[in-house]
């Protein structure tokens, strides 16, 4: 069983809806939660971090952890064709240095 | 500001050849980590470097190896390559007090034949 599961979709919406993005962990020692956005032969980009539970929001982005479920959430409001990209979880115990990713749920917003 | 830097972007070898690959991190970052992604297999950490030293390694075989030098840029080293080692090979850069967040590079796609 892989540490970090995540649907690797493809998940195609149209544009204006709420994206729900999730991941399950088995690890009960992370309690750091990131996620990232990629797009096409890019680097990741660093979106949002939570540490331990509870919720995060910037702008359109909301962040949820809960770690009795071992789940956490990216919702994206407003969604935009922009928004098209693959969307990683990643999460890291305190003090490893390393962080531990899902695979990646590509999403494509539709006009 | 200058984001991080990788090269070459892409490069080919052969089995058995040895693969460098260079980052620079953004100014101010004095740890570099390394991460593998393959077609299928998400991203894999590889090693962390701060402040000239290795910190931390995943779980690669020791032909995996790298260095960090005193301007805190960072190469990575596969020697022996095999043709499982074609990926994705990205790094990022960050602060050793706030390893959540990092940022990472455009990647270098290596390609062994």
């Amino acid at each position: 069983q892989k540490e970090v599961e995540q649907d690797p979709g493809p998940l195609s919406v149209p544009e204006g809806a709420i994206v729900s993005l999730n991941c399950t962990y088995s690890n009960s020692a992370f309690q750091y939660f990131m996620w990232y956005r990629q797009y096409s032969r890019k680097g990741p980009e660093l979106l949002m971090y939570t540490y331990s539970s509870g919720n995060k929001e910037d702008g359109r982005f909301t962040a949820q952890v809960d770690k009795s479920s071992k789940y956490i959430s990216l919702f994206i409001r407003d969604s935009q064709p922009s928004d098209s990209a693959t969307y990683l979880c990643a999460m890291s115990e305190q003090g490893a240095q390393k962080l531990v990713f899902g695979q990646g749920t590509r999403l494509t917003i539709n006009p | 500001e200058a984001g991080v830097t990788q090269s070459p972007t892409h490069l080919i070898k052969t089995r058995g050849q040895q693969a460098t690959l260079r980052c620079s991190p953004i100014s101010g970052h004095t740890s570099v980590y390394w991460y593998q992604q393959a077609l299928g297999l998400g991203l894999q950490f590889l090693l962390w470097y701060d402040e000239g030293e290795e910190r931390n390694r995943g779980n690669f075989p020791p032909r995996f190896s790298g260095r960090q030098f005193p301007n805190y840029s960072s190469e990575l080293n596969v020697n022996a390559l095999e043709l499982e080692d074609s990926a994705l090979y990205l790094c990022a850069g960050g602060m050793n007090r706030e390893f959540a967040e990092q940022y990472f590079g455009p990647g270098t796609r290596l390609t062994v034949t």
